[in-house]
C-alpha cells in the first residue's frame, strides 16, 4: 500500500484558514487522494477526494501538487467544530478497503 | 446523502458474555461493509470486510471465531463479540460504500457513529 505522511498536530485560530499537508511520494497513477476527518467520539466522515486536479466542495479544498507526490487540504475558515483528526489516505481504483494512518490532530483556538 | 446507522452507540457488559453490534445502511444498498476497531488515542484498525451473502474476510491477527460477522442483507451487517473480555473494550466502527455515488465517488465510504464497548 502506498503510504502517506502527515504532521502529528496543527493549531489554528478560529476564522483563519488551515492548510494540512500530506506527503505521498510513492503514489501510483491510479491512486485517488482521499481525506476523512474524525470528530471526538464519532466515526470518520468523508471530506474530499481528488486524482490530479484541485477540488473544491462545501467543506474544504484539495490542492494537489503537479507531480502528485503531495497534497494540501485547505479549510478556508476554521471553526471550533473543525477540531478533529484529519486523515489523508490513498485509495487505488483496484482497492476495496481503506487503511488509516495516524492523521493530523487539528486544534482550533477561539 | 448516504447514512450508516450503528446500534447500540454504547454498551457495557460483563466478562464472558456476547455482544452484538448492528450496522445498517439507511438509504442505499451495501454489498460490502467494513468493521474497524479503535483503541483510545490510536487510529482505526480494519478488522474485517463483511460481504453480503458470503463469509467475511478477516485481517491478519483478528480472530474470526471471536468476532462473528454476518451480512445477511444488502442493508445490514452485524458484529458479535463472543465471550467478551476487558481487553475487547474498544470503539467499534462500521462503514459502507454507496455504489450509487458515481464513478469518481465509487470508493467513498460512509461511516457509522461508532459503538463503544466496555467489558467489565
Amino acid at each position: 500500500d502506498a503510504k502517506t505522511t502527515q504532521p502529528n498536530s496543527m493549531e489554528s485560530n478560529e476564522e483563519e484558514p488551515v492548510h494540512l499537508p500530506c506527503n505521498h511520494s510513492t503514489i501510483s497513477g491510479t491512486d485517488y487522494i482521499h481525506w476523512y476527518r474524525q470528530l471526538p467520539s464519532q466515526g470518520p466522515e468523508y471530506v474530499i477526494h481528488g486524482l490530479t486536479s484541485n477540488v473544491n466542495n462545501r467543506m474544504a479544498s484539495l490542492a494537489i501538487a503537479e507531480d502528485r507526490k503531495s497534497s494540501t487540504l485547505i479549510l478556508h475558515r476554521a471553526t471550533l467544530r473543525d477540531a478533529a483528526v484529519y486523515y489523508c489516505i490513498l485509495f487505488g481504483s483496484n482497492d476495496y478497503k481503506l487503511s488509516f494512518g495516524a492523521g493530523t490532530t487539528v486544534t482550533v483556538r477561539a | 446523502g448516504a447514512v450508516v446507522s450503528q446500534h447500540p452507540s454504547w454498551v457495557i457488559c460483563k466478562s464472558g458474555t456476547s455482544v452484538k453490534i448492528e450496522c445498517r445502511s439507511l438509504d442505499f444498498q451495501a454489498t460490502t461493509m467494513f468493521w474497524y476497531r479503535q483503541f483510545p488515542k490510536q487510529s482505526l484498525m480494519l478488522m474485517a470486510t463483511s460481504n453480503e451473502g458470503s463469509k467475511a474476510t478477516y485481517e491478519q491477527g483478528v480472530e474470526k471465531d471471536k468476532f462473528l460477522i454476518n451480512h445477511a442483507s444488502l442493508t445490514l451487517s452485524t458484529l458479535t463479540v463472543t465471550s467478551a473480555h476487558p481487553e475487547d473494550s474498544s470503539f467499534y466502527i462500521c462503514s459502507a460504500r454507496d455504489r450509487g455515488r458515481g464513478l469518481t465517488g465509487a470508493n467513498v465510504l460512509t461511516f457509522g457513529a461508532g459503538s463503544r464497548l466496555t467489558v467489565l
